[in-house]
């Protein structure tokens, strides 16, 4: 059974229009990540919840907002899409942010935009 | 700053072949380090890991990788795979501070030939 879960599995959106990636999780772990992979790329962290204290990466583009109404949910927001953000949208969770825990990964969306 | 390189972007195997897959990071401290792997349509899981201990990790699937401080490195092997082991494989290494963050290298894509 999935215990990260993410939709819509793609997206696809216009240059400029707001949009909302959705994460939940049924492990009730205390940290959950946002990371950005464009094509043959690393996966690249831009921001994480510890609970609810928001832990925003030095280089995320402030394009990128996220919100966590309960330790099940993360939201990923893209305020004003461009070009270079479609890419796939990975939401990770862990037990705790010690270096040791095992993160476990959603599927993935797909952001394409137009 | 923390990074990780994988040196195989594409990697065509016949079954049975072995593997190795290069990770290197640089790091110089007290590193934790990841192999994930993402078989087509799924989303990542950890394949093995390394905190301390015995350099060589057996992982699921058999496969196992060898930690070697002097080089960096944390390849990644199996004897023999099979067609099932057709996926992308990234290495990881644990960022230093209390986030939790995963460096991630760019990823092999493995290809195996029935």
């Amino acid at each position: 059974d999935a215990m990260v879960i993410q939709n819509p599995r793609y997206q696809v959106t216009q240059f400029g229009k707001p949009v909302t990636l959705s994460c939940s999780q049924t492990l009730n772990h205390n940290v959950m990540y946002w990371y950005q992979q464009k094509s043959s790329q690393a996966p690249k962290l831009l921001f994480h919840y510890y609970d609810k204290d928001f832990n925003n990466e030095a280089d995320t583009p402030d394009n990128f907002q996220s919100r966590r109404p309960n330790t099940s949910f993360c939201f990923l927001d893209i305020r004003s899409p461009g070009l270079g953000d479609a890419a796939m949208y990975l939401c990770a969770t862990s037990r705790d942010r010690s270096v040791s825990n095992i993160q476990y990964f959603g599927a993935g969306t797909r952001l394409s935009v137009l | 700053a923390q990074s990780v390189s994988q040196h195989n972007h594409h990697v065509i195997l016949s079954e049975a072949a072995s593997l190795e897959l290069g990770c290197n990071y640089s790091y110089g401290g007290t590193v934790n380090l990841f192999w994930y792997v993402q078989y087509p349509g799924q989303h990542l899981q950890l394949l093995l890991k390394y905190f301390s201990g015995d350099p060589l990790v057996k992982g699921i699937k058999g496969f196992e990788a060898e930690f070697i401080k002097s080089k960096f490195s944390f390849n990644l092997r199996k004897p023999s795979v099979q067609w099932s082991d057709t996926a992308e494989y990234f290495c990881a290494v644990g960022s230093s501070g209390n986030t939790g963050k995963l460096i991630f290298g760019q990823g092999t894509t493995l290809q195996v030939k029935p």
